[in-house]
């Protein structure tokens, strides 16, 4: 299985919900990862999991709250999010500096 | 910073034309990745260069790393309207092997 699957596809939310979004591997991946994608960008790192670890911060706002269970799935919790925070989110994972498998991902809206 | 550049930012061709798209890292790099992401896709990964001077060709695409490890391109020869989509690198740096920081991407349009 060589595929990350995140859900949902789309997500619409208020500023004062609390939401979360979901990916999963079973390629037994060491690393993950959380992006975000705005129309037109190149994906921005947000947070790295290595070994079910957080080692990589890129100065998210709190309002965004990773959590990875255990070592095929990868959380990334919402909660009071701007409009400005709508955008693409992408999971990815990889072994050891090798290529990143990208899930399709979660296409979020912030009214 | 480490930061990532890549230009053109758009190009559009004739079918049949070839197209190449140029990267380049503000420091020595690791290992450089390239992946295409299609309009409405996600990041599909085509290949990673590792060694100083590297060329890689799949079909009608060829990838090279610089010398230093500072710079890359990627050439596709006559391209086809299937090779649409957004081009980005990725560079990887030994500091951190897991932080891969990508450059703003050459977005390819095939005219018919």
């Amino acid at each position: 299985d060589t595929e990350v699957t995140q859900t949902p596809k789309h997500l619409v939310m208020g500023m004062t919900n609390k939401k979360s979004l979901k990916c999963e591997q079973h390629m037994g991946h060491r690393a993950m990862y959380w992006y975000k994608q705005k129309a037109k960008k190149p994906p921005e790192l947000m947070f790295v999991y290595s070994y079910e670890k957080l080692s990589i911060n890129e100065s998210v706002p709190s309002r965004f709250s990773p959590e990875c269970p255990n070592s095929s799935l990868l959380n990334l919790h919402l909660h009071a999010l701007q409009p400005e925070d709508s955008a693409l989110y992408l999971c990815a994972s990889s072994q050891t500096s090798n290529e990143q498998f990208f899930g399709p991902g979660t296409r979020l809206t912030v009214l | 910073g480490q930061q990532v550049m890549q230009i053109p930012q758009y190009q559009h061709v004739q079918e049949g034309e070839d197209f190449t798209t140029y990267c380049n890292s503000s420091t020595t790099l690791s290992n450089i990745q390239w992946y295409k992401q299609r309009p409405g896709g996600h990041p599909v990964f085509l290949i990673q260069l590792v060694k100083s001077g590297e060329v890689k060709k799949q079909k009608r695409l060829t990838f090279q790393f610089g010398e230093a490890k500072k710079n890359s391109s990627l050439h596709i020869t006559a391209t086809q309207t299937t090779d649409v989509g957004t081009y980005f690198c990725a560079g990887l740096w030994k500091t951190s092997y897991d932080k891969v920081i990508f450059g703003p991407g050459t977005s390819l349009s095939v005219i018919p």
